[in-house]
């Protein structure tokens, strides 16, 4: 069974701090990672993909893999009090086209 | 150009009954993916279409079936609801529904069976 863990949190940080979530999965043919931003109540938002091993910088925000330790990480610089949502993390392998999604970390960044 | 569009947006149903959820993707957008979303829980996999032919089923019961139309709007149909069933359900989007393209999704149904 493919499987993506996350910890549910919350992880609190202050604002202007970096905030960091991290990701494992199980499934060594995974190909896709995303992650997504889920407000309360709202439906996820795409905010990142990354293929690669290494580094992919977006903004406030960077995406890391390492597919030898099957680990995707998401950094947000900067944090602000509007970046409090849960992240929901997904991996996809090339023959299932299908995301698996983590139960997602509550991120709350404090005044 | 408009985005995911579900309907209804909320729902209450009794047990027992059936329900039909509907899901529009993009224009050009011919992948619909469905999610059950239960609260504190990641998104489920339910289904996935693409051009009108089932290409994937997550692990839920037969009393979950879907179809996709020639205009790649999709219908989720629950029959025989369970409290259990109470849940967001998400639609998604996404231009082939290949591994390497994330979803767009709209922006839910709260389904509410009591």
């Amino acid at each position: 069974q493919k499987e993506v863990e996350q910890n549910s949190g919350p992880l609190s940080v202050p604002e202007g701090a970096i905030a960091s979530l991290n990701c494992t999965y199980s499934d060594r043919g995974s190909q896709s990672f995303f992650w997504y931003r889920q407000y309360s109540g709202k439906s996820p938002e795409l905010i990142m993909s990354i293929y690669s091993n290494g580094d992919k910088e977006d903004g406030r925000f960077t995406a890391q893999l390492n597919k030898a330790s099957q680990y995707v990480s998401l950094l947000i610089r900067d944090s602000q009090p509007s970046d409090s949502a849960t992240y929901l993390c997904a991996a996809s392998s090339g023959g299932s086209y299908i995301p698996t999604f983590g139960r997602g970390t509550s991120l709350i960044v404090h005044p | 150009d408009a985005g995911v569009t579900q309907s209804p947006t909320h729902l209450i149903k009794t047990r027992g009954q059936h329900v039909t959820l509907r899901c529009s993707p993009i224009s050009g957008h011919k992948s619909v993916s469905w999610y059950q979303q239960v609260l504190g829980q990641g998104p489920q996999f339910i289904f996935q279409y693409y051009e009108k032919e089932e290409r994937g089923r997550g692990n839920f019961p037969d009393r979950f079936s879907a179809r996709q139309f020639p205009n790649y709007s999709s219908e989720l149909n629950v029959n025989a609801l369970l409290l259990g069933d109470s849940a967001l359900y998400l639609c998604a989007s996404s231009l082939t529904g290949g591994a390497g393209y994330g979803y767009t999704f709209g922006s839910g149904t709260r389904l509410t069976v009591v």
